[in-house]
């Protein structure tokens, strides 16, 4: 089983809907957890984080985190030409929270 | 300043070259790191400094050698590469190691060997 997990896609939502970014990850000592947006040809750009059990909410954005089931996901409400990129999903993977793994990243294009 | 600088953005070089990527933060961050990343796959973890001293290295080939002289500074140095080592090489950044508060990313080197 891979570290962390995310469906590869490619995402297309008609804009101005909700785009739902899912990802699971198998160390269940985990206690942060990141996304990650990257636009082609750049370097990723951290837009959310969450720590705890529930909602967090940042603009058009959600991330939801289930540490039971051991499940993250970002929300994107009111989709717009500029969300397309890639969706990166980290999380702290080893004993001492040293190292940032990524999953495969989502490719969400949105469709004017 | 918020950002980590890399350079250069592009580098082509042949495979009996040396040369070198430069990474600079003036954040006060004190966990340093390389990433390579491959089109379409995501970041992988090559390197960790934490107060200029080598944390993790992922068993990285030695044609990689990394160095961190001070606190702001993180240098990748290239020797023999293949072309198979052309990619993205990021470099980031974080307060600390293990705070868990996530990395900021410099734009990137992008890397062809030739």
């Amino acid at each position: 089983q891979k570290e962390v997990e995310q469906n590869s896609g490619p995402l297309s939502v008609p804009e101005g809907a909700i785009a739902s970014l899912n990802c699971t990850y198998s160390d269940r000592g985990s206690q942060s957890f990141f996304w990650y947006r990257q636009y082609s040809g750049k370097s990723p750009e951290l837009i959310m984080s969450i720590y705890s059990n529930g909602d967090k909410e940042d603009g058009r954005f959600t991330a939801q985190l289930n540490k039971a089931s051991q499940y993250v996901s970002l929300l994107i409400r009111d989709s717009q030409p500029s969300d397309s990129a890639t969706y990166l999903c980290a999380v702290p993977t080893n004993f001492g929270n040293e190292k940032l793994t990524f999953g495969t990243g989502t490719r969400l294009t949105i469709i004017p | 300043d918020t950002e980590v600088t890399q350079t250069p953005k592009h580098l082509v070089m042949g495979m009996t070259n040396k040369k070198s990527l430069k990474c600079e933060q003036h954040m006060g961050h004190r966990a340093m790191y390389w990433y390579k990343q491959k089109a379409k796959k995501p970041p992988e973890l090559m390197f960790v400094y934490s107060y200029e001293k080598l944390s993790i290295n992922e068993s990285v080939p030695s044609r990689f050698s990394p160095e961190c002289p001070n606190s702001s500074l993180l240098n990748l140095h290239l020797h023999a590469l293949q072309p198979e080592d052309s990619a993205l090489y990021l470099c980031a950044s974080s307060l600390e190691l293990q705070q868990g508060r996530g990395y900021t990313f410099g734009s990137g080197t992008r890397l062809t060997v030739v």
